[in-house]
């Protein structure tokens, strides 16, 4: 079956640096890959969807990296700032021409100041 | 404009009650999706709709579990008999309707049987 592994432990990073979140893949071969935040109490907040053709998507201080071969996307947050502490969620199409995500279980990033 | 709305935001109930959680998606999107997410978990499909009709159920934990979207709007997910490992908060989703879409989140029913 699909399985998603994202960092399971907190991810501690100090201000200003570069975080980056990885999220791997198994017996899977997804068209797009999406990236969302979740703040505690509240529903996930999509920032950058990436396809199976893309290499690199950028958007602000965001990076996202889909490596098809590796089956693994990286996520990164330059310039990390406090504000930033959240939850990063990777989710997958769940395939075979069904709609709807599946998630990983996210990893908590805090950005210490 | 609003974004997705979700009624209550939180349910207490005793275990073998009924209950039914509500979501108002996005004006005019046309995709409408559920999810549970347990503590520690990413959120998990339950059921997807397109327009009026569950396009794929495939994610009910057991015929406990059942949903309806009658004029293709609001949504309403209905648990009979609710058991302990229900408790869970539930997400509503919504997106414009094509497969990639974004979906847009609303904040979750916290649901937890006593």
């Amino acid at each position: 079956s699909q399985k998603i592994e994202q960092n399971s432990e907190a991810l501690n990073i100090q201000e200003g640096k570069t975080a980056t979140l990885t999220c791997n893949y198994t017996n899977y071969s997804p068209a797009y890959l999406q990236w969302y935040r979740q703040d505690p109490g509240r529903g996930p907040v999509f920032l950058l969807l990436i396809r199976e053709n893309e290499k690199e998507k950028r958007k602000e201080r965001l990076k996202v990296t889909f490596d098809t071969t590796l089956k693994q996307s990286l996520f990164h947050i330059t310039a990390s700032q406090p504000a930033d502490s959240a939850t990063y969620l990777c989710a997958l199409e769940r395939g075979g021409g069904a709609d709807g995500l599946t998630f990983g279980k996210g990893t908590h990033l805090i950005i210490q100041p | 404009g609003a974004g997705v709305s979700q009624t209550p935001s939180n349910k207490v109930t005793e275990k073998g009650k009924y209950v039914e959680l509500r979501c108002d998606p996005i004006s005019g999107h046309t995709a409408l999706y559920w999810y549970r997410q347990s503590l520690g978990q990413g959120p998990e499909f339950l059921i997807y709709f397109q327009g009026t009709g569950a396009a794929d159920d495939s994610g009910l934990p057991n015929d406990r579990f059942f949903a309806v979207r009658p004029e293709g709007s609001v949504s309403t997910l209905k648990i009979q008999r609710t058991e302990r490992g229900d408790s869970a908060v539930y997400l509503c989703a919504s997106s414009p309707g094509l497969v990639s879409d974004t979906q847009y989140f609303g904040p979750g029913t916290r649901l937890t049987v006593l």
